[in-house]
């Protein structure tokens, strides 16, 4: 089952925009991560965030982390083509280490 | 440092077949997970073995197994293969257990077609 919601479930922006998703998810969690998907090939680690923190930056990406809320924010900034990818985010709780991911957002850049 | 690496890219069963899927995880990596990706269904975890043992299992029926060998790679075997276990079979591995915060390394996966 998944454990919550990305939103919105599809992306199209143009070159140079920023592109920003979000997450909202169920139980207490370790941490969030958020991954990368090009066209059904495997994930790419983009970003971990603990659940004690709030914030964390990676190049061109900024994660925020709201346990209150259950949610989080993954912000791209400066879009390229080569972001066109379906993202997700996962929590990692504390049921033995799976991974309980979203539905994803599939991200369109445009040139 | 080479990464995850899954044989076969492409396997195509019938319905009732039995189809066994490979899975090297990074060196060093003793964890091994694996997932499915299924059309509609979204990523689910499957199983996770750590030094040899299954350790977690996710909702899917016992045709469903696998094992974890002593140099940490896997294999994932599905027994009476249904129309509806066509997905990408995604592995994934890290070095520590237990609630490290450690993210997982995933492999280009294996798709699963069944006719």
């Amino acid at each position: 089952s998944q454990q919550g919601e990305e939103d919105p479930q599809a992306l199209s922006i143009q070159e140079g925009e920023n592109a920003t998703m979000n997450c909202s998810y169920k139980t207490s969690i370790n941490n969030l991560q958020w991954y990368r998907q090009n066209s059904g090939r495997g994930l790419v680690h983009l970003i971990l965030i603990r659940s004690n923190e709030r914030e964390k930056h990676s190049g061109r990406l900024r994660v925020t982390l709201d346990t209150s809320k259950k949610s989080s924010s993954l912000l791209i900034t400066a879009s390229r083509a080569a972001d066109t990818a379906s993202y997700f985010c996962a929590t990692d709780g504390a049921a033995g280490n799976k991974l309980t991911f979203g539905g994803g957002t599939r991200v369109l850049v445009k040139p | 440092e080479a990464g995850v690496t899954q044989s076969p890219t492409h396997l195509i069963k019938t319905r009732g077949q039995q189809a066994t899927l490979r899975c090297s995880p990074i060196s060093g990596h003793t964890s091994v997970y694996w997932y499915q990706q299924a059309l509609g269904l979204g990523l689910q975890f499957l199983l996770w073995y750590d030094e040899g043992e299954e350790r977690n299992r996710g909702n899917f029926p016992p045709r469903f197994s696998g094992r974890q060998f002593p140099n940490y790679s896997s294999e994932l075997n599905v027994n009476a293969l249904e129309l509806e276990d066509s997905a990408l079979y995604l592995c994934a591995s890290t070095w520590v257990a237990w609630g490290s915060n450690q993210p997982q390394h995933f492999g280009d996966g294996t798709r699963l077609s069944i006719l």
